[in-house]
């Protein structure tokens, strides 16, 4: 069956770094695109950031362009969300989500991983 | 950016249906689909392409999206049916995007 699993959450200064990790399993990573997405405390789902299959194309939200790199290893089965000069305001919950469909069209986040927390603050 | 509108908050009473609601502009042209999320749960794909379900989603749950407006349909509603419900759609900007959630109510 489908696994993702998230790690790399924790406590961080503002203006610090952290890279999360989205292990999968269960499917053939290397032929989806897989997104993050984050939940903010008591707030609504925010799409974070895309990659294409093969790594060809990464596109972000506004809110973390310049800041957030998405980056995958096909080899390890494995996504990684890159992100730096963190701010109060990106405190959530990260999750890693499979991305299905035709992107020119529709993308389903099909399947979810348990999410990882990340606070910053001071 | 483009955005998704749904309305904060759905009662409905149990066996009854239930109709959440998500505008944008031209959203007819673009595909919805429905997340289901429970309290400390991740978000569960309960309709995609405006009006399919996945295997293991009951019956009750259904999707439609015409004009500007894509509606989740829960015929029968049941009390696990309680929980926050997300639209969400796929921009041409390749972004995702998602309304700001209805928290549904049986009551």
């Amino acid at each position: 069956q489908v696994q993702l699993v998230e790690s790399g959450g924790g406590v961080v200064q503002p203006g610090r770094s952290l890279r999360l990790s989205c292990a999968a399993s269960g499917f053939t990573f290397r032929s989806y695109g897989m997104h993050w997405v984050r939940q903010s405390p008591g707030k609504g789902l925010e799409w974070v950031a895309v990659i294409w299959y093969d790594g060809s194309n990464k596109y972000y939200a506004d809110s973390v362009k310049g800041r957030f790199t998405i980056s995958r290893d096909n080899s390890k089965n494995t996504l990684y969300l890159q992100m730096d000069s963190l701010r109060a305001e990106d405190t959530a919950i990260y999750y890693c989500a499979r991305g299905d469909g035709d992107y020119r069209l529709f993308v389903t986040f099909a399947y979810w991983g348990q999410g990882t927390l990340v606070t910053v603050s001071s | 950016s483009y955005e998704l509108t749904q309305p904060p908050s759905v009662s409905v009473s149990p066996g009854q249906t239930a109709s959440i609601t998500c505008s944008g502009d031209k959203l007819e042209h673009k595909y919805a689909c429905w997340y289901q999320q429970k309290p400390g749960q991740s978000p569960v794909v309960v309709i995609y392409q405006n009006n399919k379900r996945p295997s293991g989603i009951p019956v009750r749950f259904s999707g439609s999206n015409s004009g500007k407006t894509a509606t989740l349909t829960i015929t029968g509603t049941q009390a696990m049916d309680e929980a926050d419900y997300y639209c969400q759609a796929w921009d041409s900007s390749n972004a995702g995007v998602f309304g700001g959630g209805t928290k549904l109510t049986v009551l």
